[in-house]
């Protein structure tokens, strides 16, 4: 059972265009993670929002954590060539140290 | 400074064979984490050691994995002997004491077994 789901898992856009990416789950987190990852490479962390309702912006990225800290969203305004990659969301359960991750969204945004 | 570095990138072994995974953390991080992501699954927890110690080995598939971190500097993850199902990418992450959420992660070691 995927603790973490996350959709799409394909996403093939044209540079400029805006995107969303879902991670859900029926599980509470104490904090959720959103990370990158290039191919031949580890994730490398974006960001991480701890407080249900938080927003976090990374330049054009927007993470959003749910109200009830069960589900997030990243919103990419006008994607760039770039922005390609593997994004993996990763939450974390109150008293835990280990992740759970998504099975990862993978973008590919055409020049 | 150096990131967290894993040692080999890939491996291929035959099956019944062992193979062990090396994993260097960045200087000073206490916490050192391993996960797998077998083909077409996410990427799963395997173990938490602080310095030296196990904190938490509940996502070790079976005993044929072990898991060291003599010193509480680098760690190694051995599989003997290997089955076909233990085929993944192993990666290691490391942070610091009072800085748990901020995990660094290695690039990985592909490893094969036929």
């Amino acid at each position: 059972t995927q603790l973490l789901e996350q959709s799409p898992q394909f996403l093939s856009i044209q540079e400029g265009e805006n995107l969303t990416v879902y991670c859900n789950s029926s599980s509470v987190f104490s904090s959720l993670q959103w990370y990158r990852q290039e191919p031949g490479e580890g994730p490398v962390l974006l960001v991480t929002v701890v407080t249900g309702g938080e927003v976090k912006k990374l330049k054009r990225l927007t993470f959003q954590f749910g109200d009830a800290r069960k589900d997030s969203s990243l919103h990419i305004t006008a994607a760039q060539p770039g922005d390609t990659g593997l994004y993996l969301c990763a939450g974390r359960r109150t008293g835990a140290n280990n992740l759970f991750f998504g099975t990862g969204t993978r973008l590919t945004v055409i020049p | 400074e150096a990131g967290v570095t894993q040692f080999p990138s890939h491996s291929v072994i035959e099956k019944g064979q062992t193979v062990t995974l090396r994993c260097d953390p960045i200087s000073g991080h206490d916490n050192l984490y391993w996960y797998r992501r077998v083909m077409g699954k996410e990427i799963k927890f395997l173990l938490h050691f602080v310095k030296e110690s196990k904190q938490d080995e509940s996502g070790m598939p079976n005993n044929r994995f072990l898991a060291e971190r003599t010193g509480g500097t680098y760690s190694t993850l051995k599989v003997q002997p290997a089955e076909l199902e233990d085929s993944g990418v192993y990666f290691c992450a490391s942070s610091g004491l009072g800085t748990v959420e901020k995990l660094f992660f290695g690039s990985g070691t592909q490893l094969s077994v036929l």
